[in-house]
């Protein structure tokens, strides 16, 4: 069974740098099938997509956040990280890493909060 | 960018009963669009995709309709687990990029 586990601080200071990780199990993240995807969803808002990868390296951003984004592939560790710099306030949010099949997401990790404070 | 607004934000409803919820496209999507159920505490769930089609382990109850820039998704009897809220989400095209609606919470009446 597919398995989504996210990873990384859950305190950053403004102006520094967020890190996170999505370890997969359960499935090859390097399956042609699939890509994957960090999406956010800060406190009382929606739902807001950061980005996607291929297992290849492709990469799609969401173009609002495309200057502070970046997000890659470790095929050896079956894991995709997210690096997102000089973050805000506003970055504060419980990230999720999912799986993409075509246009959908269909499988996701639980989350992890983010507080971006000093 | 195409912009989703969902309608009613709330539905306040009773078990057994039906809920229909909206979903608007501010151009056409063909049918590109699905439908999650997010619980206090758990990630979101996708239930349909290209609008009318139930993902793996969906109950019947819950149904998608459809295409262009007006979508519905209908939850035919209330059960005690489908208090939640429910978001549509589309891609688009080129650059593939994914956006969410704002929302629907279903609550209990």
């Amino acid at each position: 069974q597919l398995q989504l586990h996210e990873s990384g601080p859950g305190l950053v200071k403004p102006s520094e740098t967020l890190s996170l990780t999505c370890t997969v199990s359960g499935d090859s993240i390097s399956r042609s099938d699939y890509y994957w995807a960090w999406i956010r969803q800060p406190p009382g808002k929606g739902l807001e997509w950061i980005a996607s990868i291929y297992y290849s390296g492709s990469t799609y951003y969401n173009q609002a956040l495309k200057s502070r984004v970046t997000i890659s592939v470790d095929t050896s560790k079956n894991q995709f990280s997210l690096r997102m710099t000089s973050v805000t306030a506003a970055d504060t949010a419980v990230y999720y890493c999912a799986r993409r099949r075509g246009a959908y997401l269909d499988s996701w990790g639980q989350g992890t909060l983010v507080t971006v404070s000093s | 960018e195409i912009v989703l607004t969902q309608s009613p934000a709330t539905l306040s409803l009773s078990p057994g009963e039906r809920a229909t919820l909206s979903c608007r496209a501010s151009e056409s999507i063909s049918s590109y669009l699905a439908w999650y159920q997010r619980k206090p505490g758990q990630p979101p769930r996708l239930l349909i995709y290209d609008a009318s089609n139930r993902a793996t382990g969906i109950p019947a109850r819950f149904s998608g309709s459809g295409s262009g820039t007006d979508f519905t998704l209908t939850i035919s009897s209330l059960e005690a687990e489908d208090f939640a809220v429910y978001y549509c989400q589309q891609r688009g095209r080129w650059p593939p990029s994914f956006t969410f609606g704002g929302g629907t919470k279903v609550e209990i009446k």
